[in-house]
């Protein structure tokens, strides 16, 4: 099975902080990875696939990169709707895995 | 507009048995994979089950031989039969649309709202 390592697990920012969390994979997933946004009671949302494309209908503030094994998600500027937890799947073998999450509060 | 409506969840006794089901609308359901994902209150999302476009299904060692996912195209619907149920089970169940037509940028695009399964004497 493929892990994937999120990090950091909580993350303490300001509105217009600049963020950054990473996933690493186990092993290479290519660019097989998306990048989701939760809040409480709410179904994920994706905000990237395929590792870098930016979802239809999300901001620009967000962006992702990497390939292989190592994969951010950055919110330029944070906005008080971006506190949320957020997570990466990877969609590149069975079992599809998640990172744990990366709960992002305000400071 | 895609939409994925999940249905039956509820209280169950260990041991039990529970089948839950996703209504699908918006998009040509037939031509997608189709996934089942449950997460237990503040913790790690865990993909349960896929099934494909010519109905291969696959499954985590966690869950095989108890659960089974199946669907139905021309109801646009996809179920997951639950057996011998624990209490580990007990969790959100979410439905999110897979691939389609051989791409993988659709994967887990949509999610339905969840519907809630509780294992429990």
């Amino acid at each position: 099975d493929i892990q994937m390592t999120q990090s950091p697990s909580s993350l303490s920012a300001s509105v217009g902080d600049r963020v950054t969390i990473t996933c690493r994979a186990s092993q290479g997933i290519r660019v097989d990875l998306g990048w989701y946004q939760q809040k409480p009671g709410k179904a994920p949302q994706r905000l990237i696939y395929g590792a870098s494309n930016l979802q239809s209908g999300v901001p620009s503030r967000f962006s992702g990169s990497g390939s292989g094994t190592e994969f951010t998600l950055t919110i330029s500027s944070l906005q008080p709707e971006d506190f949320a937890t957020y997570f990466c799947l990877q969609h590149n073998n069975y079992p599809i895995t998640f990172g744990q999450g990366t709960r992002l509060e305000i400071k | 507009e895609v939409q994925l409506v999940e249905s039956g969840g509820g209280l169950v006794k260990p041991g039990g048995s529970l089948r839950l089901s996703c209504a699908a609308s918006g998009f040509t359901f037939s031509s997608y994979d189709m996934h089942w994902v449950r997460q237990v209150t503040g913790k790690r999302l865990e993909w349960v089950s896929a099934i494909g476009t010519a109905g291969d299904t696959y499954y985590p060692d966690s869950v095989k031989g108890r659960f089974t996912i199946s669907r139905e195209n021309a109801k646009n619907s996809l179920y997951l039969q639950m057996n011998s149920l624990r209490d580990g089970d007990t969790a959100v169940y979410y439905c999110a649309r897979g691939r389609g037509y051989s791409s993988d940028w659709y994967s887990f695009e949509y999610w339905g709202q969840g519907t809630l399964v509780t294992v429990s004497s």
